[in-house]
């Protein structure tokens, strides 16, 4: 069974970092894309970003390229996002994603529980 | 860019079907996938490549795409399909997936 687990809320200031993970289980994680998706409180879903963690080969949305760093570990299975200085309007709910599909149409077929990120000074 | 529109709201009875919509210019020379997301919960893929199901899904799901619409048809629903729904189509400019804006599904 294919698992996501994400790492669990947190509660920062703004221009502090964080990094926050998201550990898979039930498949071979070098063989699969894996992404983030951000839901801002009460609006929709918007892709982040994937990584490919065989040969950590990453691809970012525009509006969120130079915003957030994608990365991956394959030793401990664990994809992460992080951010170096975090706004107020990183606050959102943030999704680990399992791609699937083709690069010509691609969507996420396992979902994490989701980890929730709130910034306030 | 392009863009991916639903109805913000469908009303259905127990029992009745419902049709979801998600317009785009030529979305039928696109593949869409639909997700389900329920109150604090994450969302769940119910339908891919226009019209298949995973694994788990209830027949019940379906989808088609064809022209500038393509539809999530729910048939015989239930008071549990109450739920956001979100089309998802690949953007050619950016090479990443579009979110059409959701569609709260209300069982009346």
């Amino acid at each position: 069974e294919v698992q996501v687990v994400q790492s669990g809320a947190e509660v920062k200031k703004p221009g502090e970092s964080l990094k926050i993970s998201c550990k898979v289980s039930g498949y071979s994680f070098t063989s699969y894309w894996i992404g983030w998706v951000r839901q801002m409180p009460g609006k929709g879903l918007e892709w982040m970003g994937i990584i490919y963690p065989d040969d950590s080969d990453t691809k970012y949305s525009p509006p969120f390229q130079g915003q957030v760093t994608i990365s991956a570990d394959k030793s401990v299975n664990t994809a992460y996002l992080q951010w170096s200085s975090l706004k107020a309007s990183d606050s959102a709910m943030y999704y680990c994603v399992r791609r699937a599909g083709y690069s010509s149409g691609w969507y996420g077929d396992h979902w994490g529980q989701g980890t929730l990120v709130n910034v306030s000074s | 860019s392009y863009v991916l529109t639903q109805p913000p709201s469908v009303s259905v009875a127990p029992g009745k079907t419902a049709s979801i919509t998600c317009g785009g210019t030529n979305i039928a020379s696109k593949t869409v996938h639909w997700y389900q997301q329920k109150p604090g919960q994450a969302p769940v893929l119910v339908i891919f490549f226009d019209s298949d199901r995973p694994s788990g899904i209830p027949e019940r799901f379906s989808g088609s795409n064809s022209g500038n619409t393509a539809t999530l048809t729910i048939s015989r629903v239930e008071a549990g399909d109450a739920a956001d729904y979100y089309c998802q189509v690949l953007d050619d400019n950016t090479d990443f997936p579009l979110f059409g804006g959701g569609t709260t599904l209300t069982v009346l």
